[in-house]
């Protein structure tokens, strides 16, 4: 099972470019997750999605966009980058964002923005 | 604001040399918590999950335990394939996201010395 996947695992972007992280999972969960992580500062929630159609801000939204293009997929948008958006973002899943369960992570996307 | 601190920050053990992380959180209305193992360069892996105090989950040499304000992720003989950071979470409702979230803390880095 692929579980997550998310793509690209690396980028270099300049400060004003713009790019999308795309994320899909294969296991059916109902809510998607975008995380940032950076040293020190451990995981921070960006946007999420509780169920297909819907997407709400998390901790750190500023400077970022989100579509819920399905039940499988959920991608992260940076209109215009910053260097303080240089981070490893995660995309992770669940079955539900209101029953306490886990949640399914994937391998990450480390950004530099110069 | 829901709070969620982890100790130590690094831990270095020699293989067999059992140990304890611990994770104090405070929040309102806990719903779950949540232990994860972080590999370099990888997202986070889910352990456990813990709902209740005096709740207590094993799997292989780890063990993690849950109080009304802590848990413990108990470490018997490690071995140095153990060494990755060690993430705690706890899952709480938020009245200001309407929701359930998910808070990190920043990490347990285990070392573990052949």
């Amino acid at each position: 099972n692929a579980g997550v996947t998310q793509t690209p695992k690396f980028q270099v972007l300049k400060t004003g470019q713009s790019m999308t992280l795309q994320c899909a999972q294969d296991m059916n969960h109902n809510s998607m997750y975008w995380y940032r992580q950076d040293p020190g500062m451990g995981l921070r929630l960006i946007y999420y999605s509780a169920s297909e159609g819907t997407t709400d801000k998390g901790e750190v939204p500023n400077g970022y966009n989100v579509s819920r293009l399905n039940k499988r997929e959920f991608s992260l948008r940076l209109e215009s980058a910053a260097p303080s958006q240089t981070s490893v973002y995660f995309c992770a899943s669940s079955e539900s964002a209101h029953l306490g369960y886990g949640y399914t992570f994937g391998s990450g996307t480390r950004l530099t923005v110069v | 604001e829901d709070q969620v601190t982890q100790s130590p920050e690094a831990l270095r053990l020699q293989e067999g040399e059992s140990s304890s992380l611990n994770c104090s959180y405070t929040v309102s209305g806990l719903r779950g918590l949540f232990w994860y193992r972080q590999d370099p360069g990888k997202g986070p892996e889910f352990l456990f999950t813990l709902y209740s105090a005096g709740e207590e989950k094993e799997k292989e040499r780890l063990k993690a335990t849950l109080t009304k304000k802590e848990s413990f992720l108990h470490i018997t003989a490690p071995k140095p394939e153990d060494s990755a950071t060690y993430l705690c979470a706890v899952q709480a409702y938020s009245s200001g996201a309407g929701s359930y979230q998910l808070t990190f803390g920043k990490g347990t880095k285990l070392s573990v010395i052949p």
